[in-house]
């Protein structure tokens, strides 16, 4: 079964630029979330879709927003960038079958904002 | 509100020692608890997950971890590590019941030398 999988994987923007980033989780899997990795602040949760509904959000301002298709892949937008949202951004998905918790991960896109 | 800590941002190990890895949790919701891999430049792999059923939890590449709630903790060890245990390691306990949303600690980073 293919992972996720996340596209691109290295991306260049200049502040005050929009981004689209996208994921395609595990066939089968309708749970999918975001998560910014940072040195500083480490793994932190933007937020949560499962079957086109925004489930779960963290701490994360506007400028962040995301959405869900019918078949489960998932966005997530960044306008108005800072030099701070440069970042590994993490996708994850899940299943909700009984017993299973676990979260998969893709390989992240690396944003850059210069 | 849920949290974790991980004690110690990097550890060092001789190859064939023992690995341990401190996590400690708290959570106002029963807890599922994550240990995640990450090597550089990836994704991040599950290692092992508790989600109420056994408190020893055996994992991928020879990793265990014992859930103890009478002291919050869920620590990682390996009875003998090898070189390509060097990686970050994370702990991660669930924000929401579904265990969809995870909360991260810091990171441990092993460093095996031979």
């Amino acid at each position: 079964k293919a992972g996720v999988t996340q596209t691109p994987r290295y991306l260049i923007k200049t502040r005050g630029q929009q981004v689209t980033l996208s994921c395609s989780p595990i066939s089968g899997h309708r749970s999918v979330s975001w998560y910014q990795q940072t040195p500083g602040q480490g793994l932190q949760f933007l937020f949560e879709y499962f079957s086109e509904t925004q489930r779960n959000k963290g701490n994360f301002p506007g400028r962040f927003s995301g959405r869900q298709f019918s078949n489960s892949r998932s966005e997530m937008n960044v306008s108005t960038l800072e030099l701070g949202d440069s970042a590994l951004y993490l996708c994850a998905s899940s299943s909700e079958g009984q017993g299973r918790k676990e979260q998969y991960f893709g390989p992240g896109t690396r944003l850059t904002v210069t | 509100a849920q949290s974790v800590t991980q004690l110690g941002s990097h550890v060092s190990v001789s190859e064939g020692a023992l690995v341990l890895l401190r996590c400690n949790y708290s959570s106002s919701v029963p807890p599922y608890l994550f240990w995640y891999v990450q090597y550089p430049n990836q994704g991040l792999q599950l290692l092992l997950k508790y989600t109420s059923a056994a408190t020893l939890v055996k994992g991928i590449n020879g990793f265990e971890a014992e859930f103890k709630k009478s002291e919050t903790s869920f620590h990682l060890t390996k009875p003998s590590a090898h070189m390509s245990d060097a990686a970050e390691y994370f702990c991660a306990v669930n924000r929401n019941q579904a265990g969809t949303a995870l909360i991260f600690g810091k990171g441990t980073t092993l460093s095996v030398s031979s």
